[in-house]
């Protein structure tokens, strides 16, 4: 079983659309949840990071955790086609360098 | 400013022949990281690099593959005897490593087939 699980898609939305990502995790040590996007072609950028339980927001962009049941989300609303890309979700446990990061969740925004 | 860049973008070679990727890192930034990407894999961590300590190598998948840093800056990751499994986005990323998380800039990658 991996450490870190994460459904590959492809998801495919009509604009507009609220989007929700998931990731599971298994190791209890993790702290730091971070998901990242990659367009086609490029290298993963930080979308957004949180410590711990709970949620975190950033314009369309929501996070949340749950470490109760080792459950990350990443919600898009008003999804638009520049959101299309593919997002990766990545933990790491406190004061350490190596993040463990998902397969990603390619995602498509139709116009 | 400047980004994280790597070179070749694109490189083709075929089976048992050696290659050299090559990562230049944001100015400034103290640690360096390599990471595999392969189709429905994810980002396979390779190796890690933080200023003058002894890099950890803990993911290199096998003893063809190395790594080094040169003068806390460029890095160049070494393919030897390649194998068609070796196929993969080769990433390269650096980050401050200070403040709550160690954000990692992420250079566009090499893409290597082997034929």
């Amino acid at each position: 079983q991996k450490e870190v699980e994460q459904d590959p898609g492809p998801l495919s939305v009509p604009e507009g659309a609220i989007v929700s990502l998931n990731c599971t995790y298994s190791n209890s040590a993790f702290q730091y949840f971070m998901w990242y996007r990659q367009y086609s072609r490029k290298g993963p950028e930080l979308l957004m990071y949180t410590y711990s339980s709970g949620n975190k927001e950033d314009g369309r962009f929501t996070a949340q955790v749950d470490k109760s049941s080792k459950y990350i989300s990443l919600f898009i609303r008003d999804s638009q086609p520049s959101d299309s890309a593919t997002y990766l979700c990545a933990m790491s446990a406190s004061g350490t360098y190596k993040y463990i990061f998902g397969t990603g969740t390619r995602l498509k925004v139709l116009a | 400013g400047a980004g994280v860049s790597q070179s070749p973008s694109n490189k083709v070679t075929e089976k048992g022949k050696d290659v050299e990727l090559r990562c230049d890192p944001i100015s400034g930034h103290t640690a360096l990281y390599w990471y595999r990407q392969s189709l429905g894999q994810g980002l396979e961590f390779l190796i890690y690099f933080q200023g003058n300590s002894a890099p950890d190598k803990s993911g290199l998948p096998s003893d063809r593959f190395s790594a080094e840093r040169t003068g806390g800056s460029v890095s160049t990751l070494t393919i030897q005897r390649t194998q068609q499994e070796d196929s993969a986005v080769y990433l390269c990323a650096s980050s401050f490593n200070r403040g709550v998380i160690y954000e990692q800039y992420f250079g566009p990658g090499t893409r290597l087939t082997v034929t």
